[in-house]
């Protein structure tokens, strides 16, 4: 069974960051496109990253270039999101997903909050 | 960036009815890439469809998507109690893939 795992969320201050951490089993890792997508009340579902199999090529959505970073560990099984600079819009529920176009399995999602 | 707009904004139906849901894209999406999402209160989004017309592995038949270009629809034939949900469209034919914001389908 496809199983995606995330954690790392919380509140955070402005200007501070955070690391979320995917757990994935069930599937081998290593053979697949990786995303994170958020979702808010008020704007919807976002894409936000995506990561090659072997980790070689990256995209970001233009909002957070250069403050994200996505990043695996195919030999822990292993999805990541680096987080800095954090602004109040970052606030969202973040899914660690599998694939690249469409995404076949999603997360539970981990919540963060960015608030003062 | 692609925009997609999803009609109507909220669809009132009854079990057993048939459901339309739209999603136009602001330009064309490439090679029909565009897929279609459950998500139930509480829960994460599903996939339903992919390349506009395939359904995912083990949604059920009454499910189906069409369209290509600008225009893409996903149709339930006969609603089940457990259908009623928020329906998202994504194009992934272009970077970066969009969303569109959203069908709820509710008990009428």
């Amino acid at each position: 069974e496809v199983q995606l795992v995330e954690s790392g969320g919380g509140l955070v201050q402005p200007g501070g960051s955070l690391r979320l951490s995917c757990a994935a089993s069930g599937f081998t890792f290593s053979s697949y496109w990786m995303t994170w997508v958020r979702q808010t009340p008020g704007k919807g579902l976002e894409w936000v990253a995506n990561i090659k199999e072997d980790g070689s090529a990256k995209s970001y959505v233009d909002s957070v270039k250069g403050r994200f970073t996505i990043s695996r560990d195919n030999t822990k099984n292993s999805l990541y999101l680096q987080m800095d600079s954090l602004r109040a819009e970052d606030t969202a529920a973040y899914y660690c997903t599998r694939g690249s176009g469409w995404t076949d399995y999603w997360g539970q999602g981990t919540l963060v909050t960015v608030s003062s | 960036e692609i925009l997609l707009t999803q009609s109507p904004g909220t669809l009132s139906l009854s079990p057993g009815e048939r459901a339309t849901l739209s999603c136009r894209a602001s330009q064309s999406v490439r090679s029909t890439n565009l897929a279609w999402y459950q998500q139930k209160p509480g829960q994460a989004p599903r996939l339903l469809i992919y390349g506009a017309s395939t359904r995912a592995t083990g949604i059920p038949d009454r499910f189906s998507g069409s369209g290509s270009g600008t225009d893409f629809t996903l149709t339930i034939s006969r609603l089940e109690p457990e259908d009623f949900a928020v329906y998202f469209c994504q194009q992934y034919g272009s970077s970066p893939r969009t969303f569109g914001q959203g069908t709820n389908l509710e008990i009428k």
